[in-house]
């Protein structure tokens, strides 16, 4: 059974500050990881996407892997209270063009202002 | 550009129906997955018809099933509902890269 485990919060942080949400994996042969940004009754969106080791980034968004120790993140710096929303990971895995994507259930943050 | 449109909005069933829910892709976007989403399992993989292939599939009963067309478009059924098949169901598509764009989902409670 792959697992895809993130603290299900709620993670505050005061407006301005980084927030940094984390996410680890069971599958070793995890290939492409995903962050989805979905507010209260509306469906998820993509933030970014990241496929290899180090860090990635995107505006105030930063996705970091590391395959070695398999978990994933994402930071968030000048924290917004727009940002307030809950963050799914998202794990791809799989070859040959059959892949099966699995969520984590989502981290809840919370920015104050 | 359009995004992922899905219809019905809502929908409230008896149990022991069937239900036929619709997926219109982003144009050029050939890949087209679902999900059902609920409070205690979160976010699951139903599955992914790429070119009117059904090229993965989760872990849900022979109940679920769905079927793409030649246009993209695709549908998704679920046969015999029970209670436990209220949820959300998301629809996304995507290049067949993994960076989907999700629907505004369709609400199904099932009586």
């Amino acid at each position: 059974q792959k697992e895809v485990e993130q603290n299900s919060g709620p993670l505050s942080v005061p407006e301005g500050a980084i927030a940094s949400l984390n996410c680890t994996y069971s599958d070793r042969g995890s290939q492409s990881f995903f962050w989805y940004r979905q507010y209260s009754g509306k469906s998820p969106e993509l933030i970014m996407f990241i496929y290899s080791n180090g860090d990635k980034e995107d505006g105030r968004f930063t996705a970091q892997l590391n395959k070695a120790s398999q978990y994933v993140s994402l930071l968030i710096r000048d924290s917004q209270p727009s940002d307030s929303a809950t963050y799914l990971c998202a794990v791809r895995t799989g070859s040959g063009g059959s892949y099966i994507p699995t969520f984590g259930r989502g981290t809840s943050l919370i920015v104050h202002p | 550009k359009a995004g992922v449109t899905q219809t019905p909005r809502y929908l409230i069933k008896t149990r022991g129906q069937q239900v036929t829910l619709s997926c219109s892709p982003i144009s050029g976007h050939r890949s087209v997955s679902w999900y059902q989403q609920t409070p205690g399992q979160g976010l699951q993989f139903l599955f992914e018809y790429f070119s009117e292939t059904q090229r993965n599939k989760g872990n849900f009963p022979g109940r679920f099933s769905g079927r793409q067309f030649s246009n993209s478009r695709s549908e998704m059924n679920v046969s015999t509902l029970e209670l436990g098949d209220s949820a959300l169901y998301l629809c996304a598509s995507s290049f067949g890269t993994g960076d989907y764009t999700f629907g505004s989902g369709t609400r199904l409670t099932v009586v």
